[in-house]
């Protein structure tokens, strides 16, 4: 149980498109959903914790404008990268949290982007 | 501010044991993560810590001391499949996740 899957798992794209990343939950409904990108040699940067229903609260440095993040139902939600330029390229990771006491989090296998 | 620290690298011998060290200062706990990540690929869920002791889980063993800020993830007959960065991650009184900057563990034959 507890799988969370996101798609594409890769993608290239060109400078000054968008690109659209989904994260679902698929055998449970996640109350909370994160999105983090990672640099190479990096560890993980949290960029937004959205909620079902709610505005995405973004990080401190994290464009909001940039990274649009829509949570519309509590087994889906995507981050969109507008206007991608090549310092966006990163593995972005979404994960879900399952609302139990632990308060685990279960991660989906990431994206990785390369704007060219 | 918060912090987390771990090693930045490790190396240890196949069949062997190793102790990756985690220290924390946070602004409130509410447990402690440590995950395995492969190189390209997502965090796995290893461990969660929340009261003081050693938790074990096969080959896999983690510890947590509140008091000294502190907790080690326990390696025992490592495989050469465990090379990977382990991340440690602590759980704040916001109930956000404060990551460290993760230990690369090199297994050698």
């Amino acid at each position: 149980g507890a799988v969370v899957s996101q798609h594409p798992s890769r993608v290239i794209c060109k400078s000054g498109t968008s690109v659209k990343i989904e994260c679902r939950s698929l055998d449970f409904q996640a109350t909370t959903m994160f999105w983090y990108r990672q640099f190479p040699k990096q560890s993980l940067m949290l960029m937004a914790t959205s909620n079902e229903g709610s505005k995405a609260t973004y990080e401190q440095g994290v464009e909001k404008d940039k990274f649009l993040i829509n949570h519309a139902s509590l087994t889906l939600s995507t981050l969109t990268v507008t206007s991608a330029h090549p310092e966006d390229s990163s593995f972005y990771i979404c994960s879900a949290h399952t609302g139990t006491s632990t308060y685990e989090q279960y991660f989906g296998p990431g994206t990785r982007l390369t704007v060219t | 501010g918060q912090n987390i620290d771990q090693p930045t690298e490790m190396t240890a011998t196949e069949g062997a044991i190793v102790q990756i060290n985690c220290t924390y200062q946070t602004s409130g706990f509410n447990g402690l993560f440590w995950y395995q990540q492969h190189a390209g690929e997502a965090p796995t869920f290893l461990s969660y810590n929340v009261l003081d002791g050693l938790e074990e889980k096969g080959r896999f063993s983690s510890f947590l001391s509140r008091s000294k800020g502190y907790s080690y993830l326990l390696l025992k007959e490592l495989q050469m499949k465990d090379s990977a960065s382990y991340l440690c991650a602590v759980t704040d009184s916001n109930y956000q996740l404060i990551w460290g900057a993760g230990t690369k563990l090199i297994i050698k034959p």
